[in-house]
């Protein structure tokens, strides 16, 4: 049973370039979540989604970010005109429903914006 | 309120001993309490959780230890190992989870 997937693993990007990431949650899990981590920092909430259908995104920013889970396909988050400070690992977790307490997380796609 | 306070933000112990990381918490409305361990280069991984309605869990050498009158709750690794070196983040969740507030980080160096 695979665990939750992201790709790319490690992406580069120079700034006013866009970001895709993608993330297949688990098999059987319907809820995705996006979580940004910062160089020693804990994980912050961006967005929760289950398909088709944003549940909650009051932790993206207002401007350049983006996400999406659509009925066929991986989640993806979508950065756009990327800038140095959005340089971070950005994780996606997976929930089975009814509810999201138990989330498992992907590997994390590392972002450098140079 | 959505703040999960963590501490200490780096222990050292020796194989063998006892660590022990500490959260505390303000909003009393959270009703999950999980622990992750995260390796370098990995993702978060569950460890163990607790829900308020309990004091103590236990699995294996983890141990969580929940006092809701003072909004603390804290981790002990019994028999620590070089191998539980590792960063653990405390967090909380409330109404089903899906925005799960993390602590800052606990850096755990177990010295062989």
């Amino acid at each position: 049973n695979a665990g939750v997937m992201q790709n790319p693993r490690h992406l580069v990007r120079r700034r006013g370039q866009e970001a895709r990431l993608r993330c297949s949650p688990m098999k059987g899990h319907s809820h995705v979540y996006w979580y940004r981590q910062l160089p020693e920092e804990g994980l912050k909430f961006m967005v929760y989604l289950q398909k088709e259908n944003i549940i909650d995104e009051s932790g993206m920013p207002k401007e350049r970010f983006s996400a999406e889970f659509p009925k066929e396909g991986p989640s993806i988050l979508r950065i756009q005109q990327v800038v140095r400070g959005d340089s971070a690992a950005y994780f996606c977790a997976s929930s089975p429903p009814p509810n999201s307490y138990e989330q498992y997380f992907g590997p994390g796609t590392r972002l450098t914006v140079t | 309120q959505q703040q999960v306070k963590q501490s200490p933000q780096s222990l050292i112990v020796q194989k063998g001993g006892i660590s022990i990381i500490n959260c505390a918490y303000e909003n009393t409305a959270f009703d999950y309490f999980p622990w992750y361990q995260q390796f370098p280069g990995k993702g978060p991984a569950l460890l163990i959780a607790i829900r308020p309605d309990v004091s103590e869990k236990k699995e294996g050498r983890f141990t969580i230890s929940f006092n809701k009158s003072a909004k603390q709750f804290s981790l002990h690794i019994m028999d620590s190992q070089p191998g539980d070196s590792a960063t653990y983040f405390c967090a909380a969740s409330k109404n089903g989870g899906f925005k799960t507030i993390f602590g800052a980080g606990t850096r755990l160096f177990v010295k062989a």
